[in-house]
């Protein structure tokens, strides 16, 4: 079965400090990788997707980065936070395009 | 614009009775539809998905019809139970598309009522 993990649970973060979360799926080889991101009371925004180790397509400008390093790996990272970076981040796996999406357990970021 | 759309905020239903959940969308080339199931402070989780060659799909309580004239797919749960309570997630895709994009609406909060 696969599983997927998400690191931290949990940050609190200062407005220009550097973020860096991350995520881990096994037992799934080449899957497609989302990161997501909810601000409080908003939508679900796809923010990053990567269907291959190394390749990163944003899909919303939010000042963040993306890097898949391994095919099991996904990391959302800034060099420097804003206050509008808080809220809940989410990474997804499928097995392709057009397929169910699973999510991690999330990381709850809160920027002062 | 907002391509998937919930219309209803909310929705309340007394335990036992059926509740429907709505989903609108935009685009004619979406041809993948999901219901995901979300606590707060929670990941969503995915409930039933449909692909457009079909227009019903069962999952024991849980129902998914399609209606793609109308764009228009919604979620029925038979003999709705407390434990149903929670946000209820739309979401579409285009399988065949460049963007890898699994488009959400902003949810509707179901409570049942004991």
């Amino acid at each position: 079965a696969q599983t997927i993990h998400q690191w931290p649970v949990a940050e609190i973060k200062a407005v220009g400090s550097p973020l860096s979360l991350g995520c881990t799926i096994k037992g799934k080889s080449s899957p497609n990788l989302y990161w997501y991101w909810q601000a409080t009371g908003g939508t679900l925004q796809q923010l990053f997707y990567s269907i291959t180790v190394g390749q990163v397509e944003s899909v919303v400008q939010l000042n963040l980065s993306a890097s898949r390093p391994k095919d099991d790996q996904f990391i959302l990272s800034t060099e420097k936070l804003l206050l509008s970076h808080s809220g809940f981040y989410l990474c997804a796996w499928s097995p392709g395009q057009g397929y169910e999406q699973y999510f991690g357990p999330g990381t709850r970021l809160t920027v002062l | 614009g907002q391509q998937v759309k919930q219309s209803s905020p909310s929705l309340t239903v007394q335990e036992g009775g059926i509740s429907i959940l709505n989903c609108d969308y935009e685009n004619d080339m979406f041809d993948y539809f999901a219901w995901y199931k979300k606590y707060p402070d929670n990941s969503p989780t995915l409930l039933i998905s449909v692909r457009s060659n079909v227009d019903k799909r069962e999952d024991g309580r849980l129902t998914v019809f399609l209606n793609k004239s109308g764009k228009h797919f919604s979620l029925h749960i038979t003999a709705s139970q407390p434990e149903d309570t929670a946000v209820y997630l739309c979401a579409a895709d285009h399988s065949g598309g460049s963007n890898y994009k699994l488009t959400f609406g902003k949810g509707t909060l179901l409570t049942v009522t004991p």
